[in-house]
């Protein structure tokens, strides 16, 4: 049982590049989230979803877009990556029932650099 | 104002120290309250719930104060192994608040 895996563990792009974060999970949750985390800032969340083929926006949500074609997958993308998206970016994964919805499994992070 | 605010530390306690977190918050419509646990380039882990009669597991003991909006994290007898950012986290209606995190550093 891997929980939830990201992919890659490190980049860097140049400005204007854009890439594809992965999110998978294999505890069969409903919820995903991703989140980015900078100093001093705490851990903002950037877009979620509650269910396949469904996506919302949350804080922080401009320039990026994100996708839940399979339950197990949530994907982050960055059309045209800044340098104020140099971040570390987590993915998380929550039980919709009860109590349990409100723990979020995290994984291990994605760091971006920006150039 | 932050809706989740925590003193960022550090706080430098030598092995067997007692140490207390504080953290508050702004929107009383929160529903549930959590201390969160984040190693040094790690992902956050859930350390514990914390309930309004207030929880303990182990050394570790929480409390919920909802007159106040504030909620406490008492670990006793530290260990190195508890250095890292607790996290404190709060559930308003529909998503979670992470606060900014309260670093701790213990010291043999």
């Amino acid at each position: 049982n891997a929980g939830v895996t990201q992919t890659p563990k490190f980049r860097v792009l140049k400005t204007g590049q854009s890439m594809t974060l992965l999110c998978a999970q294999d505890m069969n949750h409903e919820y995903m989230y991703w989140y980015r985390q900078d100093p001093g800032m705490g851990l903002r969340l950037i877009h979620y979803s509650v269910g396949e083929g469904t996506t919302a926006k949350g804080e922080v949500p401009d320039g990026y877009n994100v996708s839940r074609l399979k339950k197990q997958n949530f994907l982050l993308g960055l059309e045209s990556a800044a340098p104020s998206q140099t971040s570390v970016y987590f993915c998380a994964s929550s039980n919709p029932e009860g109590a349990a919805r409100e723990t979020q499994y995290f994984g291990p992070g994605t760091r971006l650099l920006v150039l | 104002r932050k809706e989740v605010e925590q003193d960022p530390g550090p706080f430098n306690v030598p092995e067997g120290a007692t140490v207390a977190f504080n953290c508050t918050y702004s929107n009383s419509a929160s529903q549930s309250f959590f201390w969160y646990r984040q190693d040094c380039r790690k992902e956050p882990k859930l350390l514990m719930s914390v309930y309004s009669s207030g929880n303990e597991d182990g050394r570790f003991t929480a409390q919920l104060n909802r007159a106040s909006q504030y909620i406490s994290l008492l670990i006793r007898d530290s260990k190195l192994s508890d250095s890292a950012t607790y996290l404190c986290v709060v559930n308003p209606p529909d998503k979670l608040i992470f606060g900014t995190g309260t670093r701790l550093q213990v010291f043999p």
